[in-house]
């Protein structure tokens, strides 16, 4: 069972920062949280992932509370290009590193 | 970076056949393979983890003698939905996972239409 909660959707002008929001409060000590995001009738593709500290590549920022039961991500000039579903997954280590998808966040990017 | 086809791409079958599904991890060995299912407008729903060599590990409510999962090398796994009905009708994407990593490679997804 997926362990986050996202909001449904959201919308973001273009250029701006996009910042998605995922609580994971039943987060263990030794789970990751990972991002990935959908684009329409195509497989996840994966942007970031982290355990406790900010992390930060060609895609996206994670910043990751110090309590970590919640997360966010961003995408700092968001394009037309990134309107998708984006999923948070916390990966359950006891489960032999399958994912859960919840139900994600639709990501609208506006012109 | 680690890439993960999927062959078809599309299908559409009659009501009563089965369908094989092939995913194959192109530029790495990964050990381990997941199949999802994805239904219009819903998330992904994990339906089996398939380590080479060894038999599939099938999610509650997932029907292993309908879903056939041969993962019989590091870089090919199948999925052949037997005997297929208009409620098969979905989107089904593999995933894989490097043998030394953590995070999955997701395949592009094969839609199945049965009639």
């Amino acid at each position: 069972d997926a362990k986050t909660t996202q909001p449904p959707s959201m919308d973001c002008a273009e250029g701006r920062a996009a910042n998605l929001p995922c609580n994971h409060s039943t987060i263990s000590g030794n789970e990751y949280v990972y991002w990935y995001r959908q684009i329409h009738s195509q497989g996840p593709q994966y942007i970031i992932h982290g355990l406790k500290n900010n992390e930060t590549n060609e895609m996206a920022s994670l910043i990751i509370t110090e309590d970590r039961k919640s997360s966010t991500l961003i995408l700092p000039h968001a394009t037309l290009r990134d309107t998708a579903v984006y999923y948070c997954i916390v990966r359950g280590l006891n489960t032999g590193n399958q994912f859960y998808f919840g139900t994600g966040t639709s990501l609208t990017v506006i012109p | 970076g680690a890439v993960v086809s999927q062959h078809p791409s599309r299908v559409i079958c009659k009501s009563g056949t089965s369908v094989k599904i092939e995913c194959r991890s192109l530029d790495f060995q990964a050990t381990t393979m997941f199949w999802y299912r994805q239904f219009p407008k819903q998330s992904l729903m994990l339906m089996a983890t398939s380590n080479e060599g060894s038999k599939a590990t099938y999610e509650q409510g997932v029907e292993k003698d309908k879903f056939l999962i041969n993962h019989a090398s590091l870089t090919l796994s199948t999925l052949t939905v037997t005997s297929a009905h208009p409620e098969d009708s979905s989107f089904y994407i593999c995933s894989a996972r490097l043998t030394s990593g953590t995070e999955q490679f997701f395949g592009p997804g094969t839609r199945l239409t049965v009639l």
